[in-house]
């Protein structure tokens, strides 16, 4: 079963307006999770790594005062779309790996989110 | 600068088998990773290497070679579901992931 849960999967917005956007872990304390965003028919692009308790760390180019990243529990990071405009729209992703020892430390994905900004 | 190269898109037909390249150039490798990723959805964990060698599971293969900074996916008994996106990815030194751009495979009936 599912061990990131996102949502919401599809959000639609008017231009100007601000998308929150949750991620999940179900079933283990995630300190680290990282957001993605996907354009159509490219490969995924690291927004930013969001740390628990602390300052999310961004990738460069990537506004942080646009994309808000928000970790205040172990189990739940944020991502809010601060005045969305149309060339925002993509596909956001989310993911966490389980800090276990032995494990190859793979990332789990949430289910994504498709945000069309009109 | 580091980077990872995929074939953009492969056509195999129901049945057969077919082979994903992927190459990469990193600052050091700490694991490569394969995902799956249908169109529209998050991927999905398929594979990971860190030793030299070929690694299976079921009808999905994965190979690598450090020293060539090679790896390859290998997928048998190809089934109409398995067309899908293949992403390659690559732990640096700092275990930062490196993503592919996917190579997009296509089943043909």
């Amino acid at each position: 079963g599912a061990v990131v849960s996102q949502h919401p999967s599809w959000v639609i917005c008017k231009s100007g307006t601000s998308v929150k956007i949750e991620c999940r872990s179900l079933d283990f304390q995630a300190t680290t999770m990282f957001w993605y965003r996907q354009f159509p028919k490219q490969s995924l692009m690291l927004m930013a790594t969001s740390n628990e308790g602390s300052k999310a760390t961004y990738e460069q180019g990537v506004e942080k005062d646009k994309f808000l990243i928000n970790h205040a529990s172990l189990t739940l990071s944020t991502l809010t779309v601060t005045s969305a405009h149309p060339e925002d729209s993509s596909f956001y992703i989310c993911s966490a790996s389980k800090p276990l020892a032995g494990e190859a430390g793979e990332l789990f994905f949430g289910e994504g989110s498709r945000l069309t900004v009109l | 600068g580091q980077n990872i190269d995929q074939p953009t898109e492969m056509t195999a037909t129901e049945g057969a088998i077919v082979q994903i390249n992927c190459t990469y150039q990193t600052s050091g490798f700490n694991g490569l990773f394969w995902y799956q990723q249908h169109a529209g959805e998050a991927p999905t964990f398929l594979s990971y290497n860190v030793l030299d060698g070929l690694e299976e599971k079921g009808r999905f293969s994965s190979f690598l070679s450090r020293s060539k900074g090679y790896s390859y996916l290998l997928l048998k008994e190809l089934q109409m579901k398995d067309s899908a996106s293949y992403l390659c990815a690559v732990k640096d030194s700092n275990y930062q992931l490196i993503w592919g751009a996917g190579t997009k495979l296509i089943i043909k009936p």
